[in-house]
């Protein structure tokens, strides 16, 4: 079945660590995205690829990074300089150009140990 | 600024009522407007997309409007069940730079009681 995966399911940091998150699709999308939601928060847009080896940063992008070296992965990194980590990750990979549903992986929960 | 609303948090039904979900917007302009399902721990799955030229789209027990003019989407779940109770999440697509990252609501969560 074609989909999504994120991985680990749960993850915990300890204080000055950088963390990677994992998202894999088999969907060959172009397009991958990392979302944030908190609680009673919508999910805001971390960083987004269109293509392969490109990317552009969101709304809220400080204390991440990204990088997309394959169509099919695209790691999340939430550094040390990322004050307020705890919160759901989502990951969602679409189809480019508008007007295309983005599909979610079940998320990572981040918490600070 | 630049909001988009869902009209409350939470909303009680009860089962076999239509369930009517509303997104609200100010300072977009949206060429289309998509709407999810979110279960508790889990993503969002994608439900329906409208665009801005359709007043209405169908699908099952779903219905979906796009008024551009009052800069409004309702959401109906006719013959809500107790299998219905997510988080429901409107977004706007915005379609600029070639791609269209969407714009999220905070959601509504709803409860069909049974």
């Amino acid at each position: 079945d074609g989909g999504i995966t994120q991985s680990p399911k749960y993850l915990f940091r300890k204080e000055g660590q950088n963390v990677t998150l994992s998202c894999e699709q088999n969907l060959n999308h172009d397009a991958m995205y990392w979302y944030r939601q908190d609680p009673g928060q919508g999910l805001r847009l971390i960083y987004y690829s269109q293509i392969v080896n490109d990317f552009q940063k969101g709304d809220i992008a400080e204390g991440y990074s990204v990088s997309r070296e394959k169509k099919e992965s695209f790691p999340l990194t939430v550094t040390s300089a990322q004050k307020n980590p705890t919160a759901f990750y989502l990951c969602a990979s679409s189809l480019t150009g508008s007007n295309q549903p983005q599909h979610f992986g079940d998320g990572t929960r981040l918490s600070i140990l | 600024s630049q909001k988009i609303e869902q009209n409350s948090e939470a909303l009680n039904i009860q089962e076999g009522k239509t369930a009517t979900l509303t997104c609200n917007y100010t300072n977009y302009s949206p060429a289309y407007l998509q709407w999810y399902r979110q279960d508790p721990g889990r993503g969002p799955v994608f439900l329906l997309l409208i665009r801005e030229n359709e007043k209405e789209k169908r699908k099952e027990r779903l219905k979906v409007t796009f008024d551009t003019t009052l800069k409004q989407s309702l959401f109906h779940i006719t013959a809500s069940q107790p299998a219905d109770s997510a988080t429901y999440l409107c977004a706007l697509d915005l379609l600029f730079s070639g791609n269209t990252p969407l714009v999220f609501g905070k959601g509504t969560r709803l409860s069909v009681i049974a």
